[in-house]
Parts: structure tokens; C-alpha cells; sequence
């Protein structure tokens, strides 16, 4: 089955300890890219990856880091997470060329920063 | 830069009636169009899309949406709500070229009344 997987699904951590966000796809896209979505405000970019060792800011970068070292992952890693990162976090996927294409959602990580 | 409003925050219907959720964009060509939906708790699914052609949409769930480029909008319909969809709707827009990113509204969330 074609799908975005996200791990965790819920994280509860403190401030300041790091975390990383698995996604990762089945699908060989080329491109992925993480999001926030916060009550009102939609969903905001945060990085974005063209493919394997490519990756640019989106919107909200500030606070995150990324990789991309192999095509079906793109960790997200919060290196000293604040309570204004709690947030509900989508990694998506789609192909590249001759795009822009739909984009494929994981589940979602809920992570609530005390 | 392009951008996407979606002028209803909240919407509520009764079960059998018809929907209509709108969505407009700013961008000086025509963009490439999305329609997600997000039941509670879980990832976004596609709805529709539209790339080119006939003006006229049809999607999954019984949805279809209307591209009118004279308005720049892209709104979403349903002749008969079920209870099942209540969700959260959100429009996407793609630039034609160049760029992979997809710039989404803030959502419009649908409530059913039996």
C-alpha cells in the first residue's frame, strides 16, 4: 500500500531536550516536505526536499532541522524545542517532475512541548 | 506571491442540504488546484484536483469544484452532505512551473447537523 508513515504519532517532551520526527515513503517521490498546522493558521511549510541530499527552507524554519539522506526519508529533527513548537506536525510527499503534483500526508505527530 | 483565502472559517449544514465552500487565489497565471479534506484526528486526503481542461472538477466522496479563472476561484460542492463529512477543507494552490510547493488556505471546518 502507498503511504507516508510519521513516528512518533504523539510525543510529550520537556524544553530544550532534543527529538526527531521519523517520515518516511513507499512511493520513490522525489520530493517531501514537513508542515505545522496550528489552530487558524492553516498549514505552514517548513522544510522541503527536492530530492537526496537537497533541502530548502519553507515558511517556518526557524528552530528545525533536516535531511535527507536516502529518497524515502526526511527526518525532522528539533534539536532544543520550545513551547511554541507544540504543534501537530505532516510530512507529505509527491513527484517532481512535470509537477507541482498532489501531495501524499502522513497521519500527522502531535508533540506538546512542556 | 501567491495565496490562497478561504473566506469561511466555519461552516454548519444540515444532513441532505447542498455545500459550497469557497476558495480564491492570487497569482498572475493560472495555478495548479487542490481540494484536501481532514476528518478529526487523521492526515489529509485529496479531495480533487484540477490542471487543465473542462472547468468542472469531479472528485472522490461525491465532491466536485468549479474553476473559474474570471474569478480566480476554485470552490468546492456537494449536492447532498452526509454526516460523514464533517472535516476540515482546505485549498491548495500549485504554481505551474518552477516550483513544487504547494501554498494551502486555512481551512474551513464543516460541521453536519442530523
Amino acid at each position: 500500500e502507498a503511504q507516508v508513515t510519521q513516528n512518533p504519532r504523539y510525543l510529550i517532551t520537556v524544553t530544550g531536550k532534543k527529538l526527531t520526527v521519523t517520515c518516511s515513503q513507499n512511493m520513490n517521490h522525489e520530493y517531501m516536505s514537513w508542515y505545522r498546522q496550528d489552530p487558524g493558521l492553516g498549514l505552514r511549510q517548513i522544510y522541503y526536499s527536492m530530492n537526496v541530499e537537497v533541502t530548502d527552507k519553507g515558511d517556518v524554519p526557524e528552530g528545525y532541522k533536516v535531511s535527507r539522506k536516502e529518497k524515502r526519508n526526511f527526518p525532522l529533527i528539533l534539536e532544543s524545542p520550545s513551547p511554541n513548537q507544540t504543534s501537530l506536525y505532516f510530512c507529505a510527499s509527491s513527484w517532481v517532475a512535470g509537477g507541482p503534483y498532489e501531495q501524499y500526508f502522513g497521519p500527522g505527530t502531535r508533540l506538546t512541548v512542556t | 506571491a501567491q495565496s490562497v483565502t478561504q473566506p469561511d472559517i466555519h461552516i454548519t449544514v444540515s444532513e441532505g442540504a447542498s455545500l459550497e465552500l469557497r476558495c480564491n487565489y492570487s497569482y498572475g497565471a493560472t495555478p495548479y488546484l487542490f481540494w484536501y479534506v481532514q476528518s478529526p484526528g487523521q492526515g489529509l486526503q485529496l479531495l480533487l484536483k484540477y490542471f487543465s481542461g473542462d472547468t468542472l472538477v469531479q472528485g472522490i466522496k461525491g465532491f466536485e469544484a468549479e474553476f473559474k479563472r474570471s474569478q480566480s476561484s476554485f470552490n468546492l460542492r456537494k449536492p447532498s452532505v452526509h454526516w460523514s463529512d464533517a472535516a476540515e477543507y482546505f485549498c491548495a494552490v500549485g504554481l505551474r512551473a518552477g516550483s513544487y510547493q504547494l501554498t494551502f488556505g486555512k481551512g474551513t471546518k464543516l460541521s453536519v447537523i442530523p
